[in-house]
């Protein structure tokens, strides 16, 4: 099956520097890629798409320069939180599209001190 | 609105017994639906999927689900389940582009 590499898995940091995430796609071209986020006992919400070469597409109540998608590359997408803070402690999760389906990486689980 | 629902949020059943998850969504037109899990630790994995054809679909480890339009609804089954089967169940429909949208998914503890 499709190999989704996700980097980091834990991440703490304080409040008010940035983080990066990496998702890679190892055994598989993605065009797109999807980055969700998850809170505790709730599902997966969606918070941008992005197609390689192209700038990202953000869903509603979603903050594109707080959370800058970079995907320059067919097997490498990356998600920055910049200035984060508390309430963007998350559980982030990227979603490479391999054909016509979905894969998923591990996910990070990003805590604002 | 297009939506998933699941109507579970915690299911807490013994091994060999049977087990229902139930899933609907809101929207009239065409759908493709899947199943995923995610056991402890580890990544969200496709459990099966319903593109067209026989409504009746098979997937990984024993579970089928069955796709029934006139109610909207993808309910995942498997007739005998085992330790080894718990985790978190999510429903997922895809409506009418390539986005994913999942329901609140249900925890499902077996007890050995």
């Amino acid at each position: 099956g499709a190999v989704v590499s996700q980097h980091p898995s834990r991440v703490i940091c304080k409040s008010g520097t940035s983080v990066k995430i990496e998702c890679r796609s190892l055994d598989f071209q993605a065009t797109t890629m999807f980055w969700y986020r998850q809170f505790p006992k709730q599902s997966l919400m969606l918070m941008a798409t992005s197609n390689e070469g192209s700038k990202a597409t953000y869903e509603q109540g979603v903050e594109k320069d707080k959370f800058l998608i970079n995907h320059a590359s067919l097997t490498l997408s990356t998600l920055t939180v910049t200035s984060a803070h508390p309430e963007d402690s998350s559980f982030y999760i990227c979603s490479p599209l391999g054909g016509t389906e979905a894969f998923f990486g591990q996910g990070t689980r990003l805590t604002v001190v | 609105a297009q939506s998933v629902s699941q109507h579970n949020h915690h299911v807490i059943l013994s091994e060999a017994a049977s087990l229902e998850l139930g899933c609907n969504y809101s929207y009239g037109g065409t759908v493709n639906l899947f199943w995923y899990v995610q056991y402890p630790g580890q990544h969200l994995q496709l459990l099966l999927k319903y593109f067209s054809g026989d409504p009746l679909v098979k997937g990984i480890k024993g579970f089928e689900a069955e796709f029934i339009k006139s109610k909207f609804s993808f309910n995942l089954r498997k007739p005998s389940v085992q330790w080894s089967d718990t985790a978190e169940y999510f429903c997922a429909v895809i409506f009418n582009d390539y986005k994913l949208s999942f329901g609140a998914g249900t925890t499902v503890t077996v007890r050995a």
